[in-house]
């Protein structure tokens, strides 16, 4: 069956520091993948789509690489604040292409 | 201006009750979404509608029901609702289906008692 993991665990950085998460795929071959952030009691907020011929995608401090090889998607945020603390979640298309499929999400916090 | 709106925002209910959640994008978007979070912060999609059109039905109850008067409305009716049911209800939409980002309106929460 399909399945996207992301670190289970809460992922605390020091701020400035770089986070690196993770989200690996099994049984998947997506077309894109992309990366949400959601605060809690909100809904979750788009960040970076990255196509499956896309080696790496930044957005400023945001950097995204996907390696379809590995089934493997690392989501960097450098210089960390404590505003980026946050829950993020990792989404591939479905085969179908009409929604996605999310992973768990990895809880980041970052401390001052 | 609101993206995506959804209605009510918190919604406290019994068992066996009926009850309705509305959703309205202002964005253009023709695909819209309804996901489904559960305790475990798990978010799963439930339906998906291009232009009016039912397009993904997942594995869920024919107890709930969506509804999609046009491309700008997709409301959630729930039937006989069930303690199972309480969880987070997200509403999404994006320009067309397939690559396009989703945006995701603040949620629903249901507490069935």
């Amino acid at each position: 069956s399909q399945k996207i993991e992301q670190n289970s665990e809460a992922l605390n950085i020091q701020e400035g520091k770089t986070a690196t998460l993770t989200c690996n795929y099994t049984n998947y071959s997506p077309a894109y993948l992309q990366w949400y952030r959601q605060d809690p009691g909100r809904g979750p907020v788009f960040l970076l789509l990255i196509r499956e011929n896309e080696k790496e995608k930044r957005k400023e401090r945001l950097k995204v690489t996907f390696d379809t090889t590995l089934k493997q998607s690392l989501f960097h945020i450098t210089a960390s604040q404590p505003a980026d603390s946050a829950t993020y979640l990792c989404a591939l298309d479905r085969n179908s292409g009409y929604a996605l499929n999310f992973g768990k999400g990895t809880s980041l916090l970052v401390t001052p | 201006d609101t993206a995506v709106s959804q209605t009510p925002k918190y919604l406290v209910t019994q068992m066996g009750n009926d009850k309705s959640i509305k959703c309205e994008q202002n964005l253009g978007h023709d695909t819209m979404y309804w996901y489904k979070q559960d305790s475990k912060k798990f978010l799963k999609i439930m339906f998906s509608y291009n232009n009016k059109e039912l397009i993904i039905n997942e594995t869920v109850p024919n107890r709930f029901s969506p509804k999609s008067p046009d491309k700008a409305h997709l409301n959630l009716h729930i039937n006989s609702l069930e303690l199972g049911d309480s969880a987070v209800y997200f509403c999404a939409s994006s320009q067309d289906y397939g690559s396009d980002e989703q945006y995701f309106g603040p949620g629903t929460r249901l507490t069935v008692t």
